[in-house]
């Protein structure tokens, strides 16, 4: 079945970078977008960026600009996230999520599923 | 950017309760709204896509409603299954998503 796993928590000192994989598996990885979401203690889902799995092409949230990169690796199925300069509050789950879509009479429409299973990312001194 | 709002952002209810959601888009979205659940620990599952489309594999008990800004989740008959947190998503700036803030079923 469609299905994506991440890598393991992690645990940082801030000013320092983490990288999370996604690894994906039972369909066609170049065919669809890989979105990154992250959630805080206790807050909203946060959406940071996008690549299309096809031509690399990415988006970031303005929110991280500069600081977030989103790469992939088509030989190995896998989309990576890294975010660099880490303070305190980049403490979150990160998740990475399929963008699927639907063409239908009245839109094109996109949702994310399925999701990975999250990484816990905690930074610390 | 577009912002999401829900209300109310907790509520108690009961198992059989009639229980709705409301998601609120600071710009016209058109039918661009997806609705998601999650369970602590868990990440988020998707309900509703295009505003009222089912899901494969989502109960019936939920359906989803609105155009615009204004836009609607129901569950008709609460299950123990549903007490969860849901969320709003709007897909109309793609691939700039954006989520509501969530709101939180538990049992009353």
């Amino acid at each position: 079945q469609v299905q994506l796993v991440q890598s393991g928590a992690e645990v940082k000192k801030p000013g320092a970078s983490v990288r999370v994989s996604c690894k994906a598996s039972g369909y066609t990885f170049t065919t669809y977008a890989i979105h990154w979401v992250r959630q805080a203690p206790g807050q909203r889902l946060e959406w940071l960026g996008w690549i299309n799995a096809g031509n690399g092409h990415t988006k970031h949230s303005q929110k991280f600009q500069g600081r977030v990169t989103i790469t992939r690796d088509t030989s190995a199925g896998t989309a990576y996230m890294e975010l660099s300069s880490l303070r305190s509050e980049d403490t979150a789950v990160y998740y990475c999520a399929r963008e699927d879509v639907i063409t239908m009479a009245r839109g094109v429409f996109n949702w994310f599923d399925p999701w990975g299973q999250g990484t816990l990312v905690t930074v610390s001194s | 950017d577009i912002q999401m709002t829900q209300s109310p952002s907790s509520l108690s209810a009961s198992v059989g309760d009639r229980v709705t959601i409301t998601c609120r888009a600071s710009h016209s979205i058109s039918s661009y709204l997806n609705w998601y659940q999650q369970k602590p620990g868990k990440a988020p599952k998707l309900l509703i896509y295009a505003a009222s489309s089912l899901q494969s594999g989502v109960p019936s008990r939920f359906s989803g409603s609105g155009s615009g800004t204004d836009f609607t989740l129901t569950i008709s008959s609460l299950q123990p299954e549903d007490f969860a947190t849901y969320y709003c998503q709007q897909s109309y700036s793609n691939p700039l998503f954006t989520f509501g803030p969530g709101t939180k079923v538990d049992i009353k």
